[in-house]
Order: C-alpha cells, then structure tokens, then sequence
C-alpha cells in the first residue's frame, strides 16, 4: 500500500441499503477527512477525524457516520442510502503540520 | 466567514501560452493556501503551498503561484501550457478556526487546446 487507497471504486445501491466505504492509510497520519464531490459544488467535507478515536461532523454529515478505531482505517457508512448520495467520494489524510491533504482515488456510489 | 473564491468556472488557453487561473481568499490572520489538481477519474493532487516567505511559490509540473496580499489572491500560473495541464484545479485555504481542515473552492476547469 502506497499513500490512501479507498475501496470499493465504484458501487450502484439499492435505496434504504445499508454501504460502507473503506478508506486505508499507511502514512500514520493523524488526522483523516470524507469529502463528497458534486458538479458545481467543489468538495464538501463530511466528517473527520483529528487522530484515533475521534470524529467531528463536517459541512454535510446527515446520512453518514465515521468511526475511527485506529490511525490507518477511517471507513464511512451510509446507514439508509438515497439517491441524493450519489456523489463521488474521496478520502484525504494529513499531518496537520502545515493542512496539507493527500487524496485518494474515490469511489463512485450511484444510488437508484 | 472564512471562504475561497474561484471565479471562472472555465479557462480555455492555447498550448505554449501562459496561464493564470484565480483564486482569492477571506480568511482572518495570515493565510495557508493550497492548490490541487483533479485529473479525470483521479483524486486530488497536491500542487504547491503558500505559508509564509516569498510570494511567488513554485510547485510541481512547472505551476507556480503568486501571494498577494493586498488583493487577497494567489492565482495559479504556468509560462507556458500543455494540453496535458487539462484538468479541474481546485485552490484552498487553512481554515484556522479550525486548523485541521481545508476550505475549498469549487473548482475551475482548464482546457489546453493544441
């Protein structure tokens, strides 16, 4: 594993399905990020987590949880899916030296 | 309210001339600003940042990128483009009320016609 990846890459879900996207860093970095990307909106965050055993609500939580057992792994899980969660979703990580955010690769949820 | 503003949601440049794509800034103190590209089906990649120090700050793939300031700006540039600079570039700021996140603006599009 080299920097963030995140799992799956793309998924289509049923509405009122339950989803969790998996997100793995091998940075050790504490702090770790869920953005949504939307066309003409930009990123938006979700949730977040400063370091392991944290999390703090972002711009547009509702629908979602995060949980944070440890400093690799920051999975987000769509409790009840609706079509307005199709999004594509990106996980970030940093070391909070300077707020730099490494990215990675998205995953793109289609919800019918 | 601290926010990133891009106003162009495109920018069409010829390859071999220079580009400038915008971003201003409203943040209280000094500001950390950051600029990312988004290639198609890609996550974000960081560019360059700007903390303290010279104003003009060079990054990856010839980009570099100018602190003002005065304007509250830092726009992105590159002497000469490529088509492969063709990409959706995004431009952020330290949220320093909250200084583990990003504020990001929406993003502009740069096309690269040969």
């Amino acid at each position: 594993i080299a920097g963030i990846t995140q799992a799956p890459t793309s998924q289509i879900l049923a509405a009122g399905r339950r989803m969790t996207l998996r997100c793995t860093q091998d940075m050790r970095h504490n702090a770790m990020y869920w953005y949504r990307q939307d066309l003409g909106l930009g990123l938006r965050l979700i949730h977040y987590s400063n370091t392991a055993g944290t999390t703090g609500k972002g711009e547009v939580p509702d629908g979602y949880s995060v949980s944070r057992a440890n400093t690799d792994d920051f999975p987000l899980t769509l409790a009840s899916a609706v079509p307005s969660q199709t999004s594509v979703y990106f996980c970030a990580s940093s070391d909070q030296t300077y707020g730099e955010q490494f990215f990675g690769p998205g995953t793109r949820l289609t919800v019918l | 309210a601290q926010s990133v503003a891009q106003p162009e949601d495109q920018v069409n440049v010829a390859e071999g001339n220079p580009l400038t794509v915008k971003c201003t800034y409203s943040v209280s103190g000094n500001p950390y600003l950051f600029w990312y590209v988004q290639y198609p089906n890609r996550g974000l990649q960081f560019l360059l940042k700007y903390i303290t120090g010279d104003n003009l700050v060079k990054g990856s793939y010839g980009f570099e990128a100018e602190f003002n300031k005065s304007q509250t700006s830092f726009h992105l540039k590159k002497p000469s483009a490529l088509v492969s600079d063709s990409a959706l570039y995004f431009c952020a700021v330290r949220d320093m009320r909250n200084t583990d996140k990003l504020i990001f603006g929406t993003g502009t599009r740069l096309q690269v016609f040969p």
